[in-house]
């Protein structure tokens, strides 16, 4: 299955201020996903991420708030800008696969918004 | 719309006890498919099985196993002879038909307590 390295791993940031979160694939895929994980909380999907055009967000999300770009079929970012507490989550970039793999995750990072 | 229900918030076991976490799911689509994760404290997110809509062949994976049926819209998993490293939240997810594109809609999660 494909292995996905997330940085960072985790960041206190000052509020007001903007996080860039990177997920690099060791294979190529079409789509990337984004998810929120709020502290004691399920999974949101926040957008998915094709080569080539423009992220899909969920309703409740805006590119203005998270800007994700997909230069190539292995790398993406998530930015989270603007922080404030309520952003303090952990976010976990996706890739799905065929076969009996389902998705594989990022390691996560866990951001805390002071 | 997919929905995921995991209706068991938070579950304590004794070590050495058996235990089934339920999982409930809604689905127009004919062709899905139905996955459990654990994610320990640490947070990261680990693929525990994958089953697709056509496949209600029960599975066993060492302590582990599903069991699926599809005419209650159950897929639920068992850990048997639980160990205090079992402890994580657990969750069961659903996807459409083509994982390569598709989203994973997550259920709230379960978060299993064993203790020694």
């Amino acid at each position: 299955s494909a292995v996905i390295s997330q940085k960072p791993s985790r960041d206190i940031c000052q509020r007001g201020t903007s996080l860039t979160i990177q997920c690099q694939v060791d294979s190529q895929v079409t789509m990337m996903f984004w998810y929120r994980q709020q502290p004691g909380q399920s999974l949101t999907l926040i957008a998915t991420a094709n080569q080539g055009s423009e992220a899909t967000y969920e309703s409740g999300f805006v590119i203005d708030k998270f800007p994700i770009s997909r230069p190539n079929l292995t790398f993406s970012t998530l930015t989270v800008s603007n922080m404030s507490p309520e952003d303090s989550s952990i976010y976990l970039c996706s890739v799905g696969q065929g076969g009996n793999y389902g998705y594989t995750f990022g390691s996560g990072t866990r951001l805390t918004v002071v | 719309a997919q929905k995921v229900t995991q209706a068991q918030t938070e579950i304590s076991v004794v070590e050495k006890e058996d235990v089934t976490l339920d999982c409930v799911y809604e689905t127009r689509d004919t062709t899905y498919y139905l996955f459990w994760y654990k994610q320990p404290p640490s947070g990261e997110l680990v693929f525990l099985i994958r089953r697709n809509s056509f496949d209600e062949q029960n599975e066993i994976s060492g302590r582990y196993s599903w069991n699926f049926q599809k005419s209650t819209s159950s897929f639920n998993f068992t850990i048997t002879a639980s160990q205090v490293v079992d402890s994580a939240v657990y969750f069961c997810a659903l996807s459409g038909p083509n994982t390569n594109a598709g989203k994973s809609t997550f259920g709230d999660g379960t978060t299993l307590t064993v203790k020694p």
